[in-house]
């Protein structure tokens, strides 16, 4: 079966560069979620989207956005990276706001 | 206070027992309830949802939900080596999903 696919799935970048990362989510599933996972931490929620409008914010940074396009995959955009923004990216796609989410295999960023 | 509360552990089982993972959550009106299953570096797993009061059982693995005490859990039989992981419980109160931190489970051969 068709799983959440994200890319890159490793990224290393310098501060106060720029990274973009990518979802997309299992087909026919219409709702994306990102969460940012630091080492032993649980899964912080940043920002979901539901038929390509953002549907609820979570603890995203203002340096941070995020859309969802017409074929339903999502993009983070991260700017004026920190050292502490190191951590596993996760995306998760639902079918239908509320239902159980399943997630991608995230996306490894270290900012050196 | 946070949304969900689990106990981070460590919890020790040894193979073919019962494990027992505990779940809160402060948000009387949440609907649905989740397990997943998190192997170090690795994304959640979903294991288990739950919507209504009660046990609801999918092989070795038994969700429980009682929403007036607002208390989830999941009970893993005759566990696995192999189900040695962290155990993120998850709760949407209708907004957004909140987990807990995570329940770290080592099954003892």
């Amino acid at each position: 079966a068709a799983g959440v696919i994200q890319s890159p799935r490793h990224l290393i970048k310098e501060k106060r560069e720029t990274a973009t990362l990518k979802c997309y989510p299992i087909p026919r599933h219409d709702t994306v979620y990102w969460y940012q996972q630091g080492p032993g931490q649980d899964p912080q929620f940043l920002i979901s989207f539901y038929e390509k409008m953002q549907s609820d914010k979570g603890s995203i940074p203002d340096r941070f956005s995020a859309q969802q396009f017409s074929d339903y995959h999502s993009e983070l955009n991260m700017s004026s990276l920190e050292l502490g923004d190191s951590a596993l990216y996760f995306c998760a796609s639902s079918w239908d706001y509320n239902n159980e989410q399943f997630f991608g295999p995230g996306t490894r960023l270290t900012v050196l | 206070q946070k949304e969900v509360e689990q106990n981070s552990g460590p919890l020790s089982v040894p193979e073919g027992a019962i494990a027992s993972l505990n779940c809160t959550y402060s948000d009387r009106g949440s609907q649905s309830f989740f397990w997943y299953r998190q192997y170090s570096g690795k994304s959640p797993e979903l294991i288990m949802f739950i919507y209504s009061n009660g046990d609801k059982e999918d092989g070795r693995f038994t969700a429980q939900l009682n929403k007036a005490s607002q208390y989830v859990s999941l009970l893993i039989r005759d566990s696995q080596p192999s189900d040695s992981a962290t155990y993120l419980c998850a709760v949407n109160p209708g907004n957004q999903f909140y987990f807990g931190t995570g329940t770290s489970l080592t099954v003892i051969p």
